[in-house]
């Protein structure tokens, strides 16, 4: 009964390679969203959808690409990775009211080796 | 621009020492100002949030903090500190949920029994 779940938890993969991270949400929140942690632990936001509609699309290479087939899934897809994409990845949801509590997943550790 | 300083890296306490963790925004517009906690392995969890009214808000798991226009602060306190506290805490500023949220650097918390 996982509020905001992602897989996998850990992804380890080489250069070069295309890979994708799931996010689902069960509170029947309309807005999603993506953050990126580096290695500093700085958070970053990178994408929002809000009932499947891109919101917010920050300066984000465009080998990114989010995709929304319904307002409980936003999964992230990301070609050609480079070894400059390690992170932890985090995806979040709220519902789109101004007082609106964001809940976030556990996280994807991604490493490119 | 828009941003949240968090000046303290990385904080020490001794079990039921009080806390006092500092966060200063620059925001063109009234703030809305959040705390999350991120425990290892774990993703964030919101302790508290300020949006308006009483500047001194209170969280869950015994934290407040308190919002200071003139100083551009939101400093967050617990009067004793428990061993599960430790983790990292994050200062987060924005309009509201649908809107981004930008984070501070982070503080880490180590608790000494």
């Amino acid at each position: 009964d996982t509020a905001v779940s992602q897989t996998p938890k850990y992804l380890v993969t080489q250069m070069g390679n295309d890979k994708s991270i799931k996010c689902e949400q069960n509170l029947g929140h309309d807005t999603m969203y993506w953050y990126k942690q580096d290695s500093k632990k700085f958070l970053k936001i990178m994408f929002s959808y809000n009932n499947k509609e891109l919101i917010i699309n920050e300066t984000v290479p465009n080998r990114f690409s989010p995709k929304s087939p319904d307002k409980a899934h936003l999964n992230l897809h990301i070609n050609s990775l480079e070894l400059g994409d390690s992170a932890v990845y985090f995806c979040a949801s709220s519902h789109a009211d101004w007082d609106a509590e964001a809940f976030f997943g556990q996280g994807t550790r991604l490493t490119v080796v | 621009a828009q941003s949240v300083t968090q000046p303290d890296i990385h904080i020490t306490v001794s079990e039921g020492a009080s806390l006092e963790l500092r966060c200063n925004y620059s925001y063109g517009a009234t703030p809305y100002l959040f705390w999350y906690v991120q425990s290892p392995g774990q993703g964030l969890q919101l302790l508290l949030k300020y949006f308006s009214g009483d500047t001194l808000v209170q969280g869950i798991k015994g934290f407040e903090a308190e919002f200071k226009r003139s100083q551009s602060s939101f400093n967050l306190r617990k009067p004793s500190v428990h061993w599960s506290d430790a983790a990292e805490y994050f200062c987060a500023v924005g309009r509201f949920n649908t809107d981004k949220l930008i984070f501070g650097t982070g503080t880490r918390l180590q608790v000494f029994p």
